[in-house]
């Protein structure tokens, strides 16, 4: 079942600016990724945060994990038009290894 | 990490009639997913495709509607059966390797 709820929906911003979507779950989780996804392709494994981990930094993402509130926050900084994609959470539940999506966030970059 | 590649890519099928998706991996994998995803909608995961043995189906999906094969550790099939309208979504196959890797997606449309 879906687990995460995702907001906003939608975003839309300048090249340049930073974009930040945040990701909601309801049980306790091993883990929580994020993923990109472009046009409805395939998607793309960004990065993974762990339970015990708060925030972590891959290239231009940072991403935060709080586990008492249960939310997630992925960032994105000087974004660029090729960062144009939805991007999706999925949360590993703690006593099990299927994972569960979110809505997803359509994020567009305007040049 | 993995290179999942999906056939075909995209299809366009009569109400009634069944297609095939294939799913290859570059590796040998253990865990092998099948999700759907509808219009604007999120990942749903239809079932885990299990080597040897019967997939193990979420709720909501069965195996006459979604009849899988695992006959090796690097390749899946996923058939949606006597399809509707409703069964238009994009179909992803995806492998645990250490992060969880997907195919580019198979698009079907179902007049």
């Amino acid at each position: 079942s879906q687990q995460g709820e995702e907001d906003p929906q939608a975003l839309s911003i300048q090249e340049g600016e930073n974009a930040t979507m945040n990701c909601s779950y309801k049980t306790s989780i091993n883990n929580l990724q994020w993923y990109r996804q472009n046009s409805g392709r395939g998607l793309v494994h960004l990065i993974l945060i762990r339970s015990n981990e708060r925030e972590k930094h891959s290239g231009r993402l940072r991403v935060t994990l709080d586990t008492s509130k249960k939310s997630s926050s992925l960032l994105i900084t000087a974004s660029r038009a090729a960062d144009t994609a939805s991007y999706f959470c999925a949360t590993e539940p703690a006593n099990d290894y299927k994972l569960s999506f979110g809505a997803g966030t359509t994020v567009t970059v305007r040049a | 990490s993995a290179v999942i590649s999906q056939k075909p890519s995209r299809d366009i099928c009569q109400r009634g009639t069944s297609l095939t998706i294939q799913c290859q991996v570059d590796s040998q994998v253990t865990m092998m997913f099948w999700y759907r995803q509808q219009p604007g909608q999120s990942l749903t995961l239809i079932a885990t495709a299990n080597q040897g043995s019967e997939a193990t189906y979420e709720s909501g999906f069965v195996i006459d509607k979604f009849p899988i094969s695992r006959p090796n550790l690097t390749f899946s099939t996923l058939t949606v059966s006597n399809m509707s309208p409703e069964d238009s979504s994009i179909y992803l196959c995806s492998a645990l390797t250490g992060d969880l890797f997907f195919g580019p997606g198979t698009r079907l449309t179902v007049l």
